[in-house]
């Protein structure tokens, strides 16, 4: 089975600061994993995903995530937020079974940045 | 781009009454889903299909069901409206890429 945590709810950072969104899988196969960022009032929208190419993932808006599969983690970084960055935040690992694909989420981490 | 299309942004129903919400995809995707957010718990998967007529139950799909008749539009149906389903709901559709894409988001309020 695959399972998504995501380390801490809220996450506040001071405008130019380095953003560090931490989350951690299980998953018994090769994993797809996903960052999506909802903006309030908005559904979600796809920030990057890794899908067993390279482990540095590059996404829009200046966000990356590093795949550790010694760790089984895929946290999500920004050198510098910015105010605009303040959303919350989805990590996502795909799950297979017998009838299709479907994503499982975390909880969500929510992104103050403050000026 | 896909685009993911939920006819209401806003319901306000009252308890026992039935729900419906519509969800329609222009891509042609197989696979569709309803999830149910709520603070603090993330998105939780009700219900997806991954074809016409067909359907798998989620985490979560007690008190719902879920209508697939053409490719295009899932239907999430609450046949009897609680106070508990209040939430929101999201409808997605998934590329060959494994990438899903979200409609707006449908917020409802059971009274």
């Amino acid at each position: 089975a695959q399972s998504v945590t995501q380390l801490g709810s809220h996450v506040s950072v001071s405008e130019g600061a380095l953003v560090l969104l931490r989350c951690n899988y299980s998953s018994s196969v090769p994993p797809y994993l996903f960052w999506y960022v909802q903006y309030p009032n908005q559904g979600l929208q796809l920030l990057l995903k890794y899908t067993s190419a390279a482990t540095l993932v590059k996404g829009i808006n200046g966000f990356e995530a590093e795949f550790k599969k010694s760790e089984t983690s895929f946290h999500l970084t920004k050198p510098s937020a910015h105010m605009s960055d303040a959303a919350e935040y989805f990590c996502a690992v795909r799950a297979l079974n017998q009838a299709g694909t479907a994503l499982i989420f975390g909880k969500g981490t929510t992104l103050s940045v403050s000026s | 781009d896909v685009k993911v299309t939920q006819s209401s942004r806003y319901l306000v129903k009252r308890t026992g009454e039935k729900v419906f919400l519509e969800c329609v995809q222009d891509m042609d995707h197989e696979n569709m889903f309803w999830y149910r957010q709520d603070p603090g718990l993330g998105l939780r998967l009700i219900y997806f299909s991954y074809d016409v007529k067909m359907k798998e139950k989620g985490d979560i799909p007690e008190g719902y069901s879920v209508s697939r008749e053409k490719k295009e539009r899932f239907s999430l149906i609450l046949e009897s409206a609680s106070t508990n389903q209040t939430s929101m709901y999201l409808c997605a559709s998934l590329s060959g890429a494994n990438v899903l894409t979200f409609g707006a988001g449908s917020r409802l309020t059971v009274l």
